[in-house]
């Protein structure tokens, strides 16, 4: 069965610093997708940032990017220049290819930004 | 606006109740979802349904029940022998079941509280 693991419980950022969320994953399947979630305290979810397991090149969305290390099975989150609106829950999430059903997420990292 | 609307958003209920949780989307998505959030957890997975008429168990299934009789709609009933039901829960719907990589769109959320 496919696995996530965020190490981090909390982590915390001064605000316009750069801050690396991770994610490890275990997986025996080659085709397979990658997310990153924001939960904000409203507690809404909301996409970050997805990467395809077959892309070789790194995902990025305006100041946020990942760091995807296939072999290793590593796909981190960097925020740059942070806002205070970046303080959330951070899900990492994984989908198997085969089928749009199931995401499988990590227990998420609780990110605090100090002004 | 599109989008995903749940209700209601805090819900009480009396032990040896049940109690039904409402989803509606008028994304025009095919595929819909039921996760529950407990705190230092992930989200998991308790139904799924790509089609009308048809779904599937998830991870912790047990408790719980679902129907599909309309495209926009997807209720979860919390039954009472579900053993301890208080949690956030949180519907999601998705485009098609043959585009693995579409993201899951999730709605507000529901708070579920047993007395």
């Amino acid at each position: 069965a496919q696995t996530v693991t965020q190490s981090q419980p909390e982590m915390s950022v001064q605000e316009a610093e750069t801050v690396t969320l991770s994610c490890t994953y275990d997986t025996s399947e080659s085709d397979y997708y990658l997310f990153w979630y924001k939960q904000p305290p409203s507690r809404q979810m909301i996409l970050v940032i997805r990467q395809e397991a077959y892309k070789q090149q790194n995902a990025t969305e305006n100041r946020f990017s990942v760091n995807f290390q296939k072999a290793a099975k590593s796909f981190s989150l960097k925020i740059s220049d942070s806002q205070l609106g970046d303080a959330a829950m951070y899900f990492c999430a994984y989908k198997y290819g085969g089928s749009n059903y199931k995401l499988t997420f990590g227990k998420g990292t609780l990110l605090t930004v100090n002004p | 606006d599109g989008g995903i609307t749940q209700s209601p958003k805090y819900l009480f209920r009396k032990e040896g109740q049940n109690v039904t949780l409402s989803c509606e989307q008028n994304l025009n998505h095919d595929a819909m979802y039921w996760y529950r959030q407990d705190p230092g957890q992930g989200l998991r997975l308790i139904y799924y349904s790509q089609i009308v008429n048809d779904f599937q168990k998830g991870d912790i299934a047990e408790g719980y029940s679902v129907s599909r009789e309309k495209k926009e709609s997807f209720p979860l009933t919390v039954t009472s022998a579900q053993k301890n039901p208080t949690a956030f829960y949180l519907c999601a719907s998705s485009i098609g079941k043959d585009r693995a990589y579409n993201e899951q769109f999730f709605g507000p959320g529901t708070r579920l509280t047993v007395l």
